[in-house]
């Protein structure tokens, strides 16, 4: 089983609506981390969040972890065909490793 | 604009061939992790160094992969012989972890997509 959840696994928009994407972890969250991968290309990083309650934003996209770090959402407000590509949520599961478990992705697709 | 570079980006070999996969970290990080992403596993962690030297190589086949910091400049994955379900790509990254601190940008390569034939 995944010890990071991700939902929905594909979505499918229209230019200019807003979307959310969820992560959720059964193990409480040391911090999360948002990457941004297009077909081919490596991944881009988003936005870290490591506290409770933390929202970040960047442009039009914004990123919150719950109160109990156990859960987190993106959210793409006016979505735009440039938002296209797969997010991935990452975190640190272990301190005693810096590596990061990634979630299984989630395709997002933007009508113009 | 410093960034991980990755060589080489494609890669075609058949079976039993000896593929070697190489990585430059952005100068001054001290970590470099190497990652496989599939289809079916999705993304998941190989090896990583810390200061060049071997921290966790427990996602690695050990048989067949290896992994090696020559020098703080390069990072190579190498697999022989390589089989089909190596097929993937493979990703490098790099970051300076602090000591205490447990969050650390990851800055990823562009991966290598090796085919095994």
């Amino acid at each position: 089983s995944q010890e990071l959840e991700q939902s929905p696994q594909s979505l499918i928009v229209q230019e200019g609506k807003n979307l959310t994407i969820n992560c959720t972890s059964s193990k409480t969250l040391y911090g999360l981390y948002w990457y941004k991968q297009k077909y081919g290309e490596g991944l881009i990083f988003l936005m870290m969040l490591q506290k409770g309650g933390e929202e970040k934003s960047h442009e039009k996209i914004t990123a919150k972890l719950d109160e109990k770090k156990q859960q987190s959402s993106l959210h793409i407000t006016a979505s735009q065909p440039s938002h296209a590509g797969i997010y991935l949520c990452g975190a640190v599961m272990d301190t005693g490793r810096r590596a990061l478990t990634f979630g299984s992705g989630t395709r997002l697709q933007v009508q113009p | 604009d410093a960034r991980v570079t990755q060589t080489p980006r494609d890669k075609v070999t058949e079976m039993g061939q000896e593929v070697t996969m190489r990585c430059q970290p952005i100068l001054g990080h001290n970590t470099v992790f190497w990652y496989r992403q599939t289809m079916m596993q999705g993304l998941e962690l190989l090896a990583y160094f810390r200061n060049r030297a071997p921290l966790d190589d427990s996602g690695m086949p050990k048989d067949r992969f290896s992994a090696e910091m020559p020098d703080a400049t390069l990072a190579t994955l190498k697999i022989q012989p390589s089989e089909p379900r190596d097929s993937a790509v493979y990703f490098c990254a790099s970051g300076l972890v602090l000591a205490g601190v447990i969050n650390n940008e990851q800055f990823f390569g562009p991966g290598t997509r090796l085919t095994v034939l």
